[in-house]
């Protein structure tokens, strides 16, 4: 089974800041790799799928990159209503492919 | 707009059984593999199962496979998770979620929450 990390499992950073989180694969996973942003009490949502590509209606400054074993997330300029945890999430094809997290990454205000 | 909504959480004792069921609305279900992702309290996201739209094909994970069953129901717009015997690691919030055109979930309900305790 692939394994997902996430890196790091924490961090403070302060308004405006540049924040990047890391995911990486046990194996190669082309490009099938999502983000989600989840906050206190409330269910995930999706920003990024297929490792860059931003979801409708999500600002700008998140971003993702990265295929093969190796992704990052960004947020190019933290807001407050960024704090949250953010989740990886790995898929195989469909119908018979299994679906893996990473670990999460909280992020809050310095 | 498309709102899933979760119900049937609970208390229930170790060995016991709950099912579960997500209303869907603002969307045609038949058109779209569902699945069910769960929350441990202060815990990550733990994906649990899903099943296809047409062929009704369902996966699992290994966790759960062999004591819960998908099913959905698309005139009742209605998708099920049928959780037997239950162990204390299945204590979670569970959410329903819609899986989008590539496999990531691009709506999500509320969640419910079961808990298993003696």
């Amino acid at each position: 089974d692939i394994q997902m990390t996430q890196s790091p499992s924490s961090l403070s950073a302060s308004v405006g800041d540049r924040v990047t989180i890391t995911c990486q694969a046990s194996q190669d996973i082309r490009n099938y790799l999502n983000w989600y942003q989840q906050k206190p009490g409330k269910a995930p949502k999706l920003l990024i799928y297929d490792a860059s590509n931003l979801k409708t209606g999500v600002p700008s400054r998140f971003s993702g990159s990265g295929s093969g074993t190796d992704f990052s997330f960004t947020i190019s300029s933290l807001q407050p209503e960024d704090i949250a945890t953010y989740y990886c999430q790995h898929y195989d094809d469909l119908p018979r492919g299994k679906v893996t997290f990473g670990p999460g990454t909280k992020v809050d205000m310095k | 707009q498309v709102q899933l909504v979760e119900s049937g959480g609970g208390l229930v004792k170790p060995g016991g059984s709950l099912r579960l069921s997500c209303a869907a609305s603002g969307f045609t279900l038949s058109d779209y593999y569902m699945s069910w992702i769960r929350q441990a309290p202060g815990k990550g996201l733990e994906w649990v199962s899903y099943i296809s739209s047409r062929t009704n094909y369902p996966n699992y994970a290994d966790s759960v496979k062999g004591r819960f069953t998908i099913s959905r129901d698309n005139a009742k717009n209605s998708l099920y998770l049928q959780m037997d015997n239950l162990r204390a690691e299945d204590t979670a919030v569970y959410f329903c979620a819609r899986i989008g055109a590539a496999v990531y979930f691009d709506s999500w309900g509320q969640g419910t929450l079961v808990t298993v305790s003696s």
